[in-house]
């Protein structure tokens, strides 16, 4: 059974540009959640999908970001425009339930 | 807000030394907690998931233990290989929510 892909593992942008990050979560998962860890310090929780719903979004820090999930498959995190502290890795997990989250290999995103 | 706590923050020891790694969290009400292995550049791979029910999980070499009064987890790893050096992290899950609270993490180095 193929686990949660992200794409890209790593992308450098400009600041002011738009990037957008992409995760295939584990086949029949409802639950998708979106994570990020910037320099130096812990992975913080971002939002929280179930299906195509958003269940929580209480961790994203601005409007700058748009997370989308048309169709309850895969899940789309937009950055726009994007600021140097937008620099970190962003992670995905998805879960069957609400117990073991299982996480992608994450997304380094570079502003320069 | 749930604080999560790892301390030490590096670890280095030679091969066959039992390791162990500390978890501290400071609301009491959790769901479960997990610990993670991460490798550099890499995903986080779940590797032992207690729920709150319980005081332990094993899994071959590794032994994690919860203690909820005293808000502490542990994870054991004997007779640590070289394959071990990882960077090892636990999670808290909040007993009335599914966001994930992080440590920072410690990093282990297991010299042969």
């Amino acid at each position: 059974e193929a686990g949660v892909t992200q794409f890209p593992s790593h992308s450098v942008i400009e600041k002011g540009q738009t990037v957008t990050l992409r995760c295939d979560p584990i086949s029949g998962h409802d639950n998708l959640y979106w994570y990020r860890r910037v320099m130096g310090k812990e992975i913080k929780f971002l939002l929280h999908f179930v299906k195509e719903s958003k269940q929580d979004e209480s961790g994203m820090p601005n409007n700058r970001f748009l997370a989308e999930r048309t169709g309850g498959t895969y899940s789309t995190l937009k950055v726009q425009p994007a600021e140097l502290e937008d620099s970190g890795v962003y992670f995905c997990a998805s879960s069957p339930y609400t117990d073991t989250q299982y996480f992608g290999p994450g997304t380094r995103l570079t502003v320069l | 807000k749930q604080e999560v706590t790892q301390i030490p923050a590096a670890l280095s020891v030679p091969e066959g030394e039992n390791l162990v790694l500390n978890c501290s969290f400071t609301d009491s009400a959790i769901y479960n907690l997990q610990w993670f292995r991460q490798d550099p550049g890499k995903g986080l791979t779940s590797l032992l998931l207690i729920q709150s029910s319980q005081r332990e999980q094993t899994s071959g070499r590794l032994n994690a233990s919860l203690d909820k009064s005293s808000g502490r987890s542990t994870l054991y790893i004997a007779a640590s290989q070289p394959g071990d050096s990882a960077t090892y992290l636990c999670a808290a899950r909040p007993s009335n929510d599914y966001k994930l609270s992080f440590g920072a993490g410690t990093t282990v180095t297991v010299r042969a």
